[in-house]
């Protein structure tokens, strides 16, 4: 059974750091791109960031770009989110979520290049940035 | 920018069907933009219910349909139930490169 669990979430100051984790089973972590996603309290859902099955490209939505860094550890199967220099506005819940296609060998199957999809979704992180 | 635009709330007798719509500022929607839809009940993370337009998961009831309807992206629910109360979103695929939320329907049961 694929299962994503996130964690490290709390409340921090603005300006300051904090990094979420995101726990992958049930499936080849390395066959799969990963997504994270937000949601400000009472809003929708906001696309973050994603980072490509074999960790060698990452995208950023343009309102975290150059503070938050995606990255993964496949000896852990695990995601990562680090996010710098954060401001009130970032406060929200994080969601990791899992792109459906299957991709090794430097392709991916079940949709093109700029295909955009999550298929299973975690529980969520809180973060909290106020004074 | 691309944004995809969604209808904020509706509201759905029980046993009754609806249509929710998710269409793109930037033309008609495709199935090149590979629609999603998502069900997000409060307190609880997004649930994939279709994928690629028109595909469901094992786990999507049978009662929720997805398809093209006119120039949007469209899900359909037939036989609404209490629990489909809940917030649904979608999301489209741009060959930019990048994925777009709507901004969310509400939908009721009432």
């Amino acid at each position: 059974q694929v299962h994503l669990v996130e964690s490290g979430g709390g409340v921090v100051q603005p300006g300051r750091s904090l990094r979420l984790s995101c726990a992958a089973s049930g499936f080849t972590f390395s066959n799969h791109a990963m997504h994270w996603v937000r949601q400000a309290p009472g809003k929708g859902l906001e696309w973050v960031a994603v980072v490509s099955y074999n960790g060698g490209s990452q995208d950023y939505a343009d309102s975290v770009r150059g503070r938050f860094t995606v990255s993964r550890d496949f000896s852990k199967n695990t995601l990562y989110l680090q996010m710098d220099s954060l401001r009130p506005e970032d406060t929200a819940m994080y969601y990791c979520a899992r792109d459906p296609r299957f991709c090794y060998g430097g392709s991916c199957q079940g949709g093109p290049y700029y295909y955009f999809g999550m298929d299973v979704w975690g529980q969520g992180a809180t973060v909290t940035v106020s004074s | 920018q691309a944004v995809a635009t969604q209808e904020p709330s509706l509201t759905v007798s029980p046993g009754g069907t609806v249509t929710l719509t998710c269409g793109s500022i930037t033309g008609t929607v495709t199935s090149g933009h590979f629609p999603y839809w998502f069900q997000q009940k409060p307190g609880q993370a997004p649930r994939t219910l279709i994928y690629d337009t028109s595909k469901r998961h094992s786990w999507t009831p049978a009662r929720f349909s997805g398809s093209l309807l006119g120039d949007k992206a469209a899900l359909t629910l037939s036989g609404a139930q209490p629990e489909d109360e809940a917030d649904y979103y979608c999301l489209l695929s741009y060959s930019g490169g990048r994925g777009v939320f709507g901004g969310g329907t509400k939908l009721t049961v009432l």
